[in-house]
């Protein structure tokens, strides 16, 4: 099976944009989990979706959304950006809940 | 979900075994305990996982004593690729969505 993937890889926006991300995770998988990874404050859970409907967040303002589609693919999205969100965002799926499998990661850089 | 401690790094040389040992005193009943191993601008890879006493499969093995208040992952043989971080986690994911807590995982540096 294809692992998770996630699109862009890189990606470079001045503050007070917003911004997109793209998960597509693993074949049969319905639980999609994103995460973001900065040097300082290490990885943290942003919020996982399963069916559609988010069923678990962290704790991250409200300008951290996302979405899970029909096929399973989940987009997060940040809007007026700020400098300190400049991370790496990693997607994260699973078929059972015990085991997640992460995609690459998207590395995003606010200017 | 029960915090961890592992230690921030380690060195070691390529061939010898390497062991990390991961302290999760208040580990709850229906807690599992999980392996990642994460490169630089990589997302973390699963490594192993289990509930107690020994896991193994074709990467490493995991030790869990009776009490399951540590674990300890091993690694046979290193080489310079498994220079990275590794992460242990420790929580029950059954049943109310998958959310990782992440501690701050153990530099493994692995040289000639």
């Amino acid at each position: 099976k294809a692992g998770v993937t996630q699109t862009p890889r890189y990606l470079i926006k001045t503050r007070g944009q917003q911004v997109t991300l793209s998960c597509s995770p693993i074949s049969g998988h319905r639980s999609v989990s994103w995460y973001q990874q900065t040097p300082g404050q290490g990885l943290q859970f942003l919020f996982e979706y399963f069916s559609e409907t988010q069923r678990n967040k962290g704790n991250f303002p409200g300008r951290f959304s996302g979405r899970q589609f029909s096929n399973s693919r989940s987009e997060m999205n940040v809007s007026t950006l700020e400098l300190g969100d400049s991370a790496l965002y990693l997607c994260a799926s699973s078929d059972r809940e015990e085991t997640q499998y992460f995609g690459p990661g998207t590395r995003l850089l606010v200017l | 979900l029960a915090k961890t401690t592992q230690p921030i790094s380690m060195d070691s040389y390529e061939g010898q075994e390497v062991n990390i040992t991961c302290s999760h005193n208040n580990i709850a009943t229906n807690d599992y305990i999980t392996w990642y191993q994460q490169f630089p601008s990589q997302g973390p890879r699963f490594i192993i996982q289990g509930y107690k006493t020994k896991v193994t499969n074709e990467v490493a093995s995991l030790f869990i004593p009776a009490d399951r208040k540590s674990s300890t992952l091993s690694l046979p043989r290193v080489s310079l690729s498994d220079t990275a971080v590794y992460y242990c986690l420790v929580g029950d994911y059954k049943g109310g969505g998958n959310k990782l807590t992440f501690g701050t995982g153990t530099q493994l540096k692995v040289e000639l």
